[in-house]
């Protein structure tokens, strides 16, 4: 069964402090999982896209990774602002033939806090 | 701007009652997915339709359907509303890019059950 899980499901950090949210998936076959940023009250918008062959991707203050063996990735914010509360979503795409299927997460509510 | 229009915005309703929420998908998008989303729960997926077709299923309640029309515009409608039901619900539309398969959502609605 093709599913997305999200881990922790909430977090509250100091303003200036690292943290590391995570996405596990089933999904098959792969092609590519997008983290996606929420802010509150608007729809996510997508942060940063790795796709089978890449292991990190940076976006700023924003380090993607992804171990395609372990069906993992972890999205990495450093120096946290408060502009980084938000909810930040992973999304899976997978590949099927005349259509496609993307598979959320529940996503992980960020706090941080000054 | 994503491109994909939610209407209304904002909806506030009386328990027992049936309201209609609009998605108009980006030009050329023939997948919709409809989501849930509420503080303790997180993002859920409740159903997705392509060019017409219901193609999968989540955690939809019997209360709710939905429905793709011939112009791809989608329509979620929610009935015998409780309290509970109060949530955000988004949509979101995509189409097949090969690896750069991405989903955009709508600005989402509020939907406030009183």
């Amino acid at each position: 069964k093709n599913q997305v899980e999200q881990s922790p499901q909430s977090l509250i950090i100091l303003e200036g402090k690292n943290c590391t949210l995570q996405c596990n998936y089933t999904v098959s076959p792969f092609s590519n999982l997008r983290w996606y940023k929420q802010d509150t009250g608007r729809g996510p918008v997508s942060l940063t896209i790795m796709t089978f062959s890449e292991n990190t991707k940076s976006n700023g203050r924003y380090t993607a990774t992804l171990d395609a063996d372990t069906k993992q990735s972890s999205l990495h914010i450093t120096a946290s602002q408060l502009s980084d509360s938000a909810s930040y979503i992973c999304v899976v795409s997978a590949k099927q033939t005349g259509a496609n299927n993307l598979f959320f997460g529940t996503g992980t509510r960020l706090t941080v806090i000054p | 701007d994503s491109g994909v229009t939610q209407t209304p915005k904002h909806l506030i309703t009386a328990t027992g009652q049936r309201v209609t929420l609009r998605c108009s998908p980006r030009s050329g998008d023939l997948s919709v997915y409809w989501y849930q989303q509420s503080l303790d729960q997180g993002l859920q997926f409740l159903i997705q339709y392509y060019n017409g077709e219901e193609r999968a299923k989540g955690n939809i309640l019997e209360r709710f359907s939905a429905q793709q029309f011939p112009d791809l515009h989608s329509e979620l409608n929610l009935s015998s509303l409780e309290l509970g039901d109060s949530a955000l619900y988004f949509c979101a539309s995509s189409r097949w890019t090969g690896s750069n398969t991405e989903a955009f959502f709508g600005q989402g609605t509020r939907l406030t059950v009183v």
